[in-house]
């Protein structure tokens, strides 16, 4: 079984840039996470849909985040305009069901470099 | 709201040594409590977890914890680790529901030959 794909590893981008992070869950997972870790600090979630609702966005920047789940499968996560504090592993998850009970597998992740 | 609390950034022990890496957390609803671990240049996998039941539970190396309701915690622990643990381990907890998990900062298990 494929896991969670993520794409691209790295990213190196000046502040006030742009830039998209892809996330590809495994086939057939209702619910997908994407979480910010910073340096140090575990894993926090910033967006979480079901299908291709969002259930949580409350702690997404919502004047430079986006996030989007096409047909309740693909996603992505957008940054616009970059601060240096988006520095940043942004990890993509998803588990089967809707309940926060059941296990989320993780992606590779996406190592972002605002300069 | 929930938080998790590791106090041990990092911990170094010796091979074949027993180790406990802490947690505690605070939640004013129902918990349902999580290890999960990142080996060297791996993404994030569970490594066990907590729903309802024996307050003891196990992973499949080894590792066990036990929730303690009375102390907010949910220690792991392990009585032999071996140089292949090295890893970071991230406490997690969630409210059930369609919750998310909420993560603890990690420990940083250093296993020393």
């Amino acid at each position: 079984e494929a896991g969670v794909a993520q794409s691209p590893r790295y990213k190196i981008i000046e502040k006030r840039q742009s830039v998209a992070f892809w996330c590809n869950p495994i086939s057939g997972h209702a619910t997908l996470y994407w979480y910010q870790q910073i340096l140090g600090q575990g894993p926090k979630l910033l967006i979480q849909f079901q299908n291709n609702g969002v259930v949580d966005d409350s702690q997404l920047p919502k004047d430079r985040f986006s996030a989007e789940r096409l047909k309740g499968v693909d996603s992505t996560l957008k940054i616009q305009p970059a601060k240096l504090e988006d520095s940043a592993v942004y990890l993509c998850a998803s588990s089967l069901g809707t309940s926060g009970t059941n296990e989320q597998f993780f992606g590779p992740g996406t190592r972002l470099t605002v300069l | 709201a929930q938080s998790v609390t590791q106090l041990d950034s990092q911990v170094p022990v010796f091979e074949e040594a027993p180790v406990e890496l802490r947690c505690n957390y605070s939640s004013s609803v129902s918990v349902y409590l999580f290890w999960y671990v990142q080996y060297p240049n791996q993404g994030l996998q569970l490594l066990l977890k907590y729903l309802s039941g024996s307050t003891l539970v196990e992973s499949i190396n080894g590792f066990e914890a036990e929730f303690n309701k009375s102390q907010t915690s949910f220690h792991l622990r392990k009585p032999s680790v071996h140089i292949s643990d090295t890893a970071e381990y991230f406490c997690a907890v969630s409210g059930g529901g369609a919750d998310g998990l909420t993560f603890g900062k990690g420990t940083h298990l250093i296993i020393q030959p």
